[in-house]
């Protein structure tokens, strides 16, 4: 059964901290990885990784996916309490279906 | 340049009652979701439609049934609703090449009491 493993799933900082949230799969005919951010409605779309090693960045955070480790990590440096959110990753196939994982709760506290 | 439309934003039900959720995107796009999502879960797919015409159940789709006669629509029906669907929903599309994965519409909050 495919499945999408994510850690920590609650994690609490002050900030200006950085933090580095996990995502890990087990999926069959894997074709891409993304990464959400949910804050109070619908998640809107961080990263969409395909490949492995290239790092995608975009202003404080960045991601990376490692098909070997079958895993992906998603950073945040110098977090704002704006940042506060679950954060969602997730699998695609090439059957086009997605699996979801159980998301990272990030609270940064000011 | 819509995007996800979800209707409505929020619902009480009863048990027992039955009820559509409306979900049209007007990107053209040929994948289209239903996700429900509960408190401290991640997404669970209900039903996923690749085109006009065709329809699959994903994980979770005891109690709902789905339709998509056009590619701008995929409503989703509950037909008895019971306390156990009390969840947010969220309809999504997908290109199929597009770059930037999904497009979620913004939820509808159902209650089943």
């Amino acid at each position: 059964e495919d499945k999408v493993v994510q850690s920590p799933l609650s994690l609490v900082v002050h900030e200006g901290d950085t933090v580095t949230l996990n995502c890990s799969y087990e999926v069959t005919n894997f074709r891409s990885l993304l990464w959400y951010k949910q804050e109070k409605k619908a998640p809107t779309f961080l990263f969409m990784l395909t490949s492995s090693g290239i790092e995608k960045k975009s202003g404080r955070l960045s991601s990376i996916l490692d098909k070997k480790e079958l895993s992906s990590i998603l950073n945040i440096t110098a977090t704002q309490t704006g940042d506060s959110a679950i954060y969602l990753c997730a699998v695609v196939n090439y059957g086009q279906n997605f699996v979801f994982g159980p998301g990272t709760r990030l609270s940064v506290l000011p | 340049n819509a995007g996800v439309t979800q209707t409505p934003k929020f619902r009480i039900l009863k048990i027992g009652q039955s009820m559509t959720l409306q979900c049209t995107q007007d990107m053209n796009h040929n994948y289209m979701y239903w996700y429900r999502q509960d408190p401290g879960m991640g997404l669970k797919l209900i039903y996923y439609s690749v085109g006009a015409g065709i329809t699959d159940k994903g994980e979770v789709p005891n109690g709902y049934n789905v339709s998509r006669s056009t590619t701008e629509d995929f409503p989703l029906r509950l037909e008895l609703a019971a306390p156990s669907q009390t969840s947010v929903y969220f309809c999504a599309s997908y290109s199929g090449g597009s770059n930037y994965g999904y497009t979620f519409g913004s939820g509808t909050r159902l209650t089943v009491v």
